[in-house]
């Protein structure tokens, strides 16, 4: 079974302060997304990344593929009370399959 | 924007009822997945499809069956309602896979957050 693991589970910090949240895995992936999620609502899609080494930002956020597309990390700069939800990466792996494989999810508080 | 729309936004069903829940998406996409989230379990995946009529079991299939007779809908079924099937369910749609790059990322509905008594 292929799983993608989030570190870490729960993180509650001050507006403005910077953090970093990581996606880990044994498996190679073909692609890897990232996902903010509000309670009671769907995930919503932030980011997309195919390249190994691959950075893509957001505004404030920073998206990371590593070279080997078996781990991935979100920055967040000057965090802010908006950006609180939960995360979640998910992958699709080079089998060639139609599943993504969701990480176990960051739950994010940030304090104004 | 890709628009996913499930039904309902919330359902209370008794056990023993049959319960459908439905989904619609206006972006033309081939894949079609239904999830269900727990706490501390995360999003497991009970059905997908890849077109019309086609369907693969997730991780958790047991207890639920799906239909898509069109492109833009597929629905969930639960056959026969459980208290353990008490859960938040969420709909999502994306583009076939390339087999070189995988998918450009899934779009969820709102979620139905459904009860059984």
């Amino acid at each position: 079974t292929q799983l993608l693991e989030q570190s870490p589970q729960f993180l509650s910090i001050q507006e403005g302060e910077n953090l970093t949240v990581y996606c880990n895995s044994s498996s190679v992936f073909s692609s890897l997304q990232w996902y903010r999620q509000e309670p009671g609502e769907g995930p919503v899609l932030l980011v997309t990344v195919v390249t190994g080494g691959e950075v893509k930002k957001l505004k404030r956020l920073t998206f990371q593929f590593g070279d080997a597309r078996k781990d991935s990390s979100l920055h967040i700069t000057a965090a802010q009370p908006g950006d609180t939800g939960l995360y979640l990466c998910a992958g699709t792996t080079t089998s060639g399959t139609y599943k993504y494989i969701f990480g176990t999810g960051t739950r994010l508080k940030v304090l104004a | 924007d890709v628009k996913v729309t499930q039904s309902s936004r919330y359902l209370v069903k008794r056990t023993g009822e049959k319960v459908f829940l439905e989904c619609v998406q206006d972006m033309d996409h081939e894949n079609m997945f239904w999830y269900r989230q727990d706490p501390g379990l995360g999003l497991r995946l009970i059905y997908f499809s890849y077109d019309v009529k086609m369907k693969e079991k997730g991780d958790i299939p047991e207890g639920y069956s799906v239909s898509r007779e069109k492109k833009e809908r597929f629905s969930l079924i639960l056959e026969s309602a459980s208290t353990n099937q008490t859960s938040m369910y969420l709909c999502a749609s994306s583009f076939y896979a390339r087999r070189d790059r995988g998918t450009e990322g899934a779009f969820f509905g709102q979620g139905t957050r459904l009860t059984v008594v």
